[in-house]
C-alpha cells in the first residue's frame, strides 16, 4: 500500500457515537486525502491537506472534521455518527500526480 | 452533467478479447488524466497516466482527445486477472486537491 496505513480496518457504531479514523504514511508526502466510497457513487473527497497544520474541504465535508498536527498523520473525525455515514473510507497520499491509497476502513453506523 | 462520466458496464468478456472503456469529462480546465484499477474490496491503484500523444503499457493503451474531452483505455488479449473496476480520474486546474473520480466500469473476464 505504498506506506499508507489506516486504522481501524472495520468498525460498527451506533447513531450518535463518535470516532476517529487514523491515516499514517511513511513516505513524507505533503498531500493527504480522505475519501468515502459508496455503491453507485464512486469515490468522493471529504477533506484534504496540503501540508502539516493545513486542511481544506472537499466535495462532501459535512459531518466530518480533520486534523493534520503531524505531517505523517491525517485524522478523520465523526463527532456524531449517522447511518448516512456508513461507507468505506479511504485515505490517500499524493506524490506529484499519483495517489497512493490505504487499504480502507469499513464503517457501519446502526 | 457529471464532471467525469464512464461507460456504465458491467463488461463481461471472454479471455483473449479486446475491450475498450470510455470516459468523458466536462471541465475544460482539466489538465491531468489517469486510469486506476480497483479490485473487489480493495483500494484503487494507479494503472497508467494518459497523455495527449497516447501511451501504451504492454496490453494496455490509453488515449486522450482534448478537443472532445474524451479518454479511453484499451485492453488487448484480456486475462482473467484483468477482472476489476476501472476508474477514470481527472485533475482539474493542476491542483492536487481537485481530483475527480468517475464511478468506474466493472470488467469481468470469463474463461
Amino acid at each position: 500500500n505504498a506506506g499508507v496505513t489506516q486504522t481501524p480496518k472495520f468498525r460498527v457504531l451506533k447513531t450518535g457515537q463518535s470516532m476517529t479514523l487514523l491515516c499514517a504514511q511513511d513516505m513524507n508526502h505533503e498531500y493527504m486525502y480522505w475519501y468515502r466510497q459508496d455503491p453507485g457513487m464512486g469515490l468522493r473527497l471529504i477533506h484534504y491537506s496540503v501540508g502539516e497544520g493545513t486542511t481544506a474541504k472537499g466535495e462532501v465535508p459535512d459531518g466530518y472534521n480533520v486534523s493534520r498536527l503531524k505531517k505523517q498523520n491525517f485524522l478523520l473525525g465523526l463527532e456524531s455518527a449517522a447511518p448516512s455515514q456508513t461507507s468505506v473510507y479511504f485515505c490517500a497520499i499524493s506524490d506529484a500526480n499519483t495517489q497512493y491509497f490505504g487499504p480502507g476502513t469499513r464503517l457501519t453506523v446502526l | 452533467r457529471k464532471e467525469v462520466e464512464q461507460d456504465p458496464g458491467p463488461f463481461n468478456v471472454p479471455e483473449g478479447a479486446t475491450v475498450a472503456f470510455n470516459c468523458t469529462y466536462s471541465n475544460s480546465a482539466s489538465q491531468s488524466f489517469f486510469w486506476y484499477r480497483q479490485d473487489c474490496r480493495k483500494e484503487p491503484k494507479l494503472l497508467m497516466s494518459v497523455y495527449s500523444s497516447g501511451n501504451e503499457d504492454g496490453r494496455f493503451t490509453a488515449q486522450l482527445n482534448r478537443a472532445s474531452q474524451y479518454i479511453s483505455l484499451l485492453i488487448r488479449d484480456s486475462k482473467l486477472s484483468d477482472s476489476a473496476t476501472y476508474l477514470c480520474v481527472v485533475i482539474v486546474g493542476g491542483s492536487q486537491g481537485n481530483l475527480i473520480f468517475g464511478k468506474g466500469t466493472k470488467l469481468s473476464v470469463k474463461p
